[in-house]
C-alpha cells in the first residue's frame, strides 16, 4: 500500500512557464514532508520542505503548499527553466519519532524545453 | 557533492552470490540509511542505524542485512542474489535519528545488476 503518491509519471513544461508538480498522502499522521530533485547517475538531492504546521513555504523559485485536509502537497517552480528537467521525489515523515524513515514517491519526470 | 560516500559505483555479479555495499556518512552525520531503487519503484526503505544501532527496518529482505561500525560507516550485505535484486542502492546519512525539520543527505548510489 503506497502511502505517499505522485500520480504523474511525467510534465512537459516551456520554459519560463509554471511547473506544478503534485503529491497525495494517505496516512494522517505525515507531519513533515520533503521533496527531492535527482539527476541521472546522481542520488537524490534535497529541494524543500514543509512541516504540517504551515500551508506553505518558499525558497527562491520553489513554493511547496501543503493541504492537510486533502492530504495533498504540491510544488510549485517559477519561472521552469531547462535545468530544473530532472525527476522529483515527494516524501513524507513522522517527524520526532525515533527510528522512522522518509517514505518516498515514484517519483515524476519533469522535462523543461527552451 | 553531499559528501556521503558509496562504493562500488558498479557492480555486476550472478545469481546467488554474496556483495558488500559500503557506504560512509557525511562528517558528523550519526545516522545512515539504505534506500532501494528498482525499475518504476520509488525509493524503497530499507534499513536505518543511529550510531551503530538498528532504529528502523523497512522493506529489507532476510537475504539482506546492514550493520554501522564504530567509525559510522555502514555496509549493506546482500546474499543469495537473484534477478530482481538488479536495482541502485543509495545510502543516506544526516545528524539525527528523527526527521524533524532533519534533512537526509544522498550518495550517488550503487548500481548493482545480478546477471
Amino acid at each position: 500500500d503506497q502511502q505517499v503518491k505522485q500520480n504523474s509519471p511525467s510534465l512537459s513544461v516551456q520554459e519560463g512557464r509554471i511547473s506544478i508538480l503534485n503529491c497525495d498522502y494517505t496516512n494522517s499522521m505525515f507531519d513533515y514532508f520533503l521533496w527531492y530533485k535527482k539527476y541521472p547517475a546522481e542520488g537524490p538531492t534535497f529541494l524543500i520542505s514543509i512541516s504540517s504546521i504551515k500551508d506553505k513555504n518558499e525558497d527562491g523559485r520553489f513554493t511547496v503548499f501543503l493541504n492537510k485536509s486533502a492530504k495533498h502537497l504540491s510544488l510549485h517552480i517559477v519561472p521552469s527553466q531547462p535545468g530544473d528537467s530532472a525527476v522529483y521525489f515527494c516524501a513524507a515523515s513522522l517527524a520526532n519519532q525515533a527510528g522512522t524513515a522518509l517514505i518516498f514517491g515514484k517519483g515524476t519526470t519533469l522535462s523543461v524545453s527552451s | 557533492d553531499s559528501g556521503v560516500t558509496q562504493t562500488p559505483k558498479h557492480l555486476i555479479t550472478a545469481t546467488g552470490q554474496r556483495v558488500t555495499l559500503r557506504c560512509s556518512p557525511r562528517s558528523g552525520d550519526l545516522s545512515v540509511y539504505w534506500y532501494q531503487q528498482s525499475l518504476d519503484q520509488g525509493l524503497q526503505f530499507l534499513i536505518q542505524y543511529y550510531n551503530g544501532e538498528e532504529r528502523a527496518k523497512g522493506n529489507i529482505l532476510e537475504r539482506f542485512s546492514a550493520q554501522q561500525f564504530p567509525d559510522l560507516h555502514s555496509e549493506l550485505n546482500l546474499s543469495s542474489l537473484e534477478l530482481g535484486d538488479s536495482a541502485l542502492y543509495f545510502c543516506a546519512s544526516s545528524v539525527a535519528s528523527t526527521h524533524s525539520g532533519n534533512t537526509i543527505y544522498f550518495g550517488e548510489g550503487s548500481w548493482l545488476t545480478v546477471v
